[in-house]
């Protein structure tokens, strides 16, 4: 049974530092891994998908790694800014469902 | 593209009333849906999938009695809670795909908030 766990669970930063949000899975079998965001009372806004076939992916200050052997994802945030505060979810796809980590509460004071 | 909209993004209600919350693929044929349910401080989890024309299947523990699930079109979902009780109250987020298997990616819609009086 997949079980994903995101560490820290929170995490509070200046403005301006770089970070890293780990999540890791214990069934290498996916078809990819999604990380979300999701701000307070909303819905889910994807940032990045990287298919398992991928060991990355970029979208501007964002950069999300796979190793799919050692069962780990990390979500890099360059020059974190206070909207980046928010909820990261990282979610990984078996055959059909997504499976859901319980996400990292970030927030960047100014 | 691929966009997926939820309607109503919040509802409130009283215990005991149905309550049908819709989810639809605006610019793409969603041969699969998915509806996940968020509890408080807590994950997401599936609570069933739904193929177009097909009775939803319903994950171990989710009452298909309860949350009725709808899929008559390819670019509408329709889940509905019938008799609606405080416990009830959760965020409730679905997401489509266009292929049946489930290896495309899942589009998720932004969410509907129920608070059941």
């Amino acid at each position: 049974k997949q079980e994903v766990t995101q560490i820290p669970a929170a995490l509070s930063v200046p403005e301006g530092e770089n970070l890293v949000l780990n999540c890791s899975f214990t069934d290498s079998a996916i078809y990819n891994l999604q990380w979300f965001r999701q701000d307070p009372g909303k819905g889910l806004t994807s940032l990045l998908l990287i298919q398992s076939s991928q060991r990355e992916q970029t979208s501007g200050r964002l950069n999300a790694s796979l190793d799919k052997s050692s069962g780990r994802s990390t979500l890099y945030i360059a020059a974190s800014q206070p909207g980046d505060s928010a909820t990261y979810l990282c979610a990984v796809k078996g055959t059909y469902k997504y499976i859901f980590g319980t996400g990292t509460r970030l927030k960047v004071l100014a | 593209g691929a966009v997926v909209s939820q309607h109503p993004s919040r509802v409130i209600c009283k215990s005991g009333t149905s309550v049908k919350i819709e989810c639809r693929s605006l610019d793409f044929q969603a041969t699969t849906m998915f509806w996940y349910r968020q509890f408080p401080k807590k994950s997401l989890m599936l609570m069933a999938t739904s193929n177009e024309g097909s009775k939803a299947t319903y994950e171990q523990g989710v009452e298909k009695d309860k949350f009725l699930i709808n899929h008559a079109s390819l670019t509408l979902s329709t889940l509905t809670v019938t008799s609606a009780h405080p416990e009830d109250s959760s965020f409730y987020i679905c997401s489509a795909s266009q292929g049946t298997f489930g290896t495309d990616t899942q589009y998720f819609g932004p969410g509907t908030r129920l608070t059941v009086l």
